[in-house]
């Protein structure tokens, strides 16, 4: 089945910094998300994002589906930002199946 | 949570029992996945219905899992007899009707098996 590969695992950030996730697909896929987890365990909705860039206040996302990756930028991060950032995609041929990465785990620092 | 309603948030039982998570999602949506997360495996697949319809449960790990959609408003997921390595978090996720297909997931039910 397609892999993801999210990276870096870990990521520590002072409060204000900017950052950038990346996520890479081993197959082509459709319907890729951004999610981020919260301390409380909730996945939160970043984007949907199968393709082209979309910005959302603090946070923007690009997709280069034709070289199967994306990526997350945040800027001025703040300690809310924490938590675990996963992205996600649906295989091609028909299944609405989401095969998650391991996930980027973010801790900012005030 | 995307009116996603899970019951109960939390489980604590003890090896043997059977265990059922409950969800309840809004109404306007074609498909429900159930989706189990643990520190081992990640987010992962159980089982996903179209229309009630049960389409991939490939990602249900034995027969001790089962998963039922009997209406548009009310899922299950039974776990019979209950094992400690079925500790995890369950969710519950929609894909709205209409042009995307984007997931929502909801608040999820932490099960320990004692």
């Amino acid at each position: 089945g397609i892999q993801v590969e999210q990276s870096p695992p870990d990521l520590i950030l002072q409060e204000g910094a900017n950052s950038t996730l990346r996520c890479n697909f081993s197959d082509s896929v459709n319907n890729l998300q951004w999610f981020h987890q919260n301390p409380w365990g909730q996945l939160i909705n970043l984007f949907y994002i199968p393709s082209g860039t979309k910005q959302n206040g603090r946070l923007s996302a690009t997709t280069v589906a034709t070289e199967r990756y994306s990526l997350l930028y945040i800027s001025s991060s703040q300690t809310t930002d924490s938590g675990v950032y996963f992205c996600a995609g649906v295989t091609q041929g028909g299944s609405e199946k989401l095969v998650f990465g391991k996930g980027t785990k973010l801790t900012v620092n005030p | 949570d995307a009116g996603v309603i899970q019951s109960p948030r939390h489980e604590v039982t003890e090896m043997g029992q059977e265990v059922t998570l409950r969800c309840k999602p809004i109404s306007g949506h074609n498909s429900l996945f159930w989706y189990r997360q643990t520190m081992m495996r990640g987010l992962e697949l159980l089982i996903y219905f179209n229309n009630n319809v049960p389409i991939d449960d490939s990602g249900m790990p034995e027969d001790r899992f089962s998963a039922k959609m009997p209406n548009a408003s009310f899922s299950t997921l039974k776990i019979q007899p209950s094992e400690p390595r079925d500790s995890a978090v369950y969710f519950c996720a929609l894909h709205l009707a209409g042009i995307y297909n984007e997931q929502f997931f909801g608040p999820g039910t932490r099960l320990t098996v004692l």
